[in-house]
């Protein structure tokens, strides 16, 4: 079965520290996975996506890696904000499939 | 550059009611999403059209649930006798033809049933 994992389930830090929130996932004949921020009762918002080629994205102080080997991405944060906070989710479809099979996410809390 | 858009924001409905959707994706995306989200859950795929083609279905789209694209544009999806299980957000999601299937999601639509 193909599934997604995020570890923790909830995370809170001060401000200005750097943050790294993890992705698991099973079978790694992916094809792209992608980071969305989602803020409470709203839509998601995609961060980046990294395709099954690719190793990592960066989008001003957010980056995305991928080892597909090991089934992991992980998404780095840094000097966080308090505008950071929000739940991060991680999603992946893989091949044969345009589906997206997401985690439960992670809430993140920057404290002030 | 408008994004995805999605009509009502919020329906609340007494069971057994049927309640319609709709989701307008963006210019020219050719392909549009459908998934549910429950609270504290990732969202949950339910469907996918190519065009005015449904090409993948869940097996959480139950029979009364049914979805339409019919010109290739915007998208209905129709809960059909409503339970409380139904109570959930629904959104819609699209992407384009660049060939990396990034997808863009709207607001979504929060349904409540009483």
């Amino acid at each position: 079965k193909q599934e997604v994992t995020q570890i923790p389930a909830a995370l809170s830090v001060p401000e200005g520290e750097n943050l790294v929130l993890n992705c698991s996932f099973t079978d790694s004949a992916i094809y792209n996975l992608q980071w969305f921020r989602q803020d409470p009762g709203k839509g998601l918002t995609s961060l980046l996506l990294i395709q099954s080629s690719q190793r990592e994205q960066t989008s001003g102080r957010l980056n995305a890696s991928l080892d597909k080997s090991s089934g992991r991405s992980t998404l780095y944060i840094a000097a966080s904000q308090p505008g950071d906070s929000a739940t991060y989710l991680c999603a992946v479809s893989w091949d044969g499939s345009e589906k997206l099979v997401f985690g439960k996410g992670t809430k993140l809390t920057v404290n002030p | 550059d408008t994004g995805v858009s999605q009509n009502p924001r919020h329906k609340i409905t007494k069971r057994g009611q049927n309640v319609t959707f709709r989701c307008d994706p963006i210019s020219e995306h050719n392909r549009l999403y459908w998934y549910r989200q429950t609270l504290g859950q990732g969202p949950e795929f339910l469907t996918y059209f190519q065009n005015e083609a449904q090409l993948e279905k869940s097996r959480l789209l139950s029979d009364r649930f049914s979805a339409e694209r019919p010109k290739g544009s915007f998208s209905t999806l129709e809960i059909q006798r409503t339970e409380q299980g139904d109570s959930a957000m629904y959104l819609c999601a699209s992407t384009g033809q660049d060939g990396t299937y990034e997808q863009y999601f709207g607001p979504g639509t929060r349904l409540t049933v009483t």
